[in-house]
C-alpha cells in the first residue's frame, strides 16, 4: 500500500487561511469515511485533529477543517496561528484492509 | 485520565528482536484497539497493525507481516509489539495509540510517548 500524497511543505502568514491536501485513489481516501489528520510536533508524538473527514475531537480548534472531493481530502487551517507551525498527516482506511499514512507537510508560519 | 506508556529506548544489533509494552489506565483496556505507528528518523508516520486486546487478533501490514507479533495481557493492561530480524532502517521511534474497535478507522485519540529504538551493529 503506498502512502497517501501529501504536499511535502505549505506556508501562510498569521491570520491566513491554508489548505492541506491529500490524494489517495478510489481504494482509500475516496472510497471510505475513514479519513483522520494528525499534527505533530517536532518530539512529540501526533496529535488527532480530524476524525471521519471532518469531525473534530473535543478540545481541538474550529479553526481545523476537513473535507473530501473525490480522492483527496483536505485540512484547512483558518486564522493562522503561531503555535499551528508542525508537520500534518493525513491516514485513511483502505479495500485491503489496511491504514495508510500520508508523507506529511510541513507547515510553516511566516 | 487516559494514558498510554511505554517501555524505554532500545539499542539492539542487526539480526535481533526487540520487544516493546505500552501499559494502558484510565479506560477499559479490552473495549479499544491498540494500533502501533513507527517513524524513522526525519521520516513519515508509518502504521505497523493493531492489536485487538479483548479477542487477542491483530491485523498486520504486509510489510512486516512476516517478522512482528502483536499481543497484549489483560490481566495488567499492557500491549506488546516485538519485532524480529532487525535491520538499521528499522530504526525509529515506535508509538502505541489507542483507536477504536474494528481495525478500519484510524483516529488515534491517545499515543503512547514513543520508544526508540536504535539498531546499530
Amino acid at each position: 500500500q503506498s502512502a497517501l500524497t501529501q504536499p511535502a511543505s505549505v506556508s501562510g502568514s498569521p491570520g491566513q487561511s491554508i489548505t492541506i491536501s491529500c490524494t489517495g485513489t478510489g481504494s482509500d481516501v475516496g472510497g471510505y469515511n475513514f479519513v483522520s489528520w494528525y499534527q505533530q510536533h517536532p518530539g512529540k508524538a501526533p496529535k488527532l485533529m480530524l476524525y471521519d473527514v471532518s469531525n473534530r475531537p473535543s478540545g481541538v480548534s474550529n479553526r481545523f477543517s476537513g473535507s473530501r472531493s473525490g480522492n483527496t481530502a483536505s485540512l484547512t487551517i483558518s486564522g493562522l496561528q503561531a503555535e499551528d507551525e508542525a508537520d500534518y498527516y493525513c491516514s485513511s482506511y483502505t479495500s485491503s484492509t489496511t491504514l495508510v499514512f500520508g508523507g506529511g507537510t510541513k507547515l510553516t508560519v511566516l | 485520565q487516559v494514558q498510554l506508556v511505554q517501555s524505554g529506548a532500545e539499542v539492539k544489533k542487526p539480526g535481533a528482536s526487540v520487544k516493546v509494552s505500552c501499559k494502558a489506565s484510565g479506560y477499559t483496556f479490552t473495549g479499544y484497539y491498540i494500533y502501533w505507528v513507527r517513524q524513522a528518523p526525519g521520516q513519515g508516520l508509518e502504521w505497523m497493525g493493531w492489536s485487538n486486546p479483548n479477542s487477542g487478533g491483530t491485523k498486520y501490514a504486509q510489510k512486516f507481516q512476516d517478522r512482528v507479533t502483536m499481543t497484549r495481557d489483560t490481566s495488567i493492561n499492557t500491549a506488546y509489539m516485538e519485532l524480529g530480524s532487525l535491520r538499521s532502517d528499522d530504526t525509529a521511534v515506535y508509538y502505541c495509540a489507542r483507536g477504536p474497535p474494528g481495525g478500519y478507522d484510524p483516529s488515534f485519540d491517545y499515543w503512547g510517548q514513543g520508544t526508540l529504538v536504535t539498531v546499530s551493529s
